[in-house]
């Protein structure tokens, strides 16, 4: 079956855009997971979402916000980018909050 | 604080020479221990899910085993398409956890020819 499709694979933003990533999860998955990967952190827990409400959160500026649909896609906004974000942003699903969580490919976000 | 260490964090191996990578983690309840694999440019790849201390998986040439402090992912005969990024992630109990993964930093393994 298909896995978790994330979209799109590239970005290039300068400082002060906003930007929105959108990720499909595997067919049946209702729990989305974010996270932000960088060569110095790893990776670092964004928030998640299951059953269109956001029920964690990570040590994030509200810069980063996000939202799940009723169909279990979810997307993830940026606004007032700054250098330091330019990243790999990583979307992981599960069936539920405590199932495997299964990783798309990322978007890798470039902020010049 | 929750948090996972792996060491080491780069391992360079002869094809079939067996080696063990460690992941240490302190966590409030453990709720399950993760294996991953992640290539360049891809995401992390589902290896191994292990829930309680003594529990061991194998798949191929990996085995992971768990205790109550550490857990191991033992390769065994390793080929050059065994390299990639080796990434240890807890998930630990409580409501503030849901979906939550903590990662450590990952073991970067080549397998030489």
């Amino acid at each position: 079956k298909a896995g978790v499709t994330q979209t799109p694979r590239y970005l290039i933003k300068t400082r002060g855009q906003q930007v929105t990533l959108s990720c499909s999860p595997i067919s049946g998955h209702r729990s989305v997971s974010w996270y932000q990967q960088t060569p110095g952190q790893g990776l670092q827990f964004l928030f998640e979402y299951f059953s269109e409400t956001q029920r964690n959160k990570g040590n994030f500026p509200g810069r980063f916000s996000g939202r799940q649909f009723s169909n279990s896609r979810s997307e993830m906004n940026v606004s007032t980018l700054e250098l330091g974000d330019s990243a790999l942003y990583l979307c992981a699903s599960s069936l539920g909050q405590w199932n495997i969580q299964y990783f798309g490919a990322g978007t890798r976000l470039s902020v010049l | 604080e929750d948090q996972v260490t792996q060491s080491p964090e780069a391992l360079r191996l002869q094809e079939g020479e067996s080696s063990s990578l460690n992941c240490s983690y302190t966590v409030s309840g453990l709720r399950g221990l993760f294996w991953y694999r992640q290539d360049p440019g891809k995401g992390p790849e589902f290896l191994f899910t292990l829930y309680s201390a003594g529990e061991e998986k194998e798949k191929e040439r990996l085995k992971a085993t768990l205790t109550k402090k550490e857990s191991f992912l033992h390769i065994t005969a390793p080929k050059p398409e065994d390299s990639a990024t080796y990434l240890c992630a807890v998930q630990a109990e409580g409501s503030s956890n849901t979906g939550k993964l903590i990662f450590g930093q990952g073991t970067t393994l080549q397998v030489k020819p």
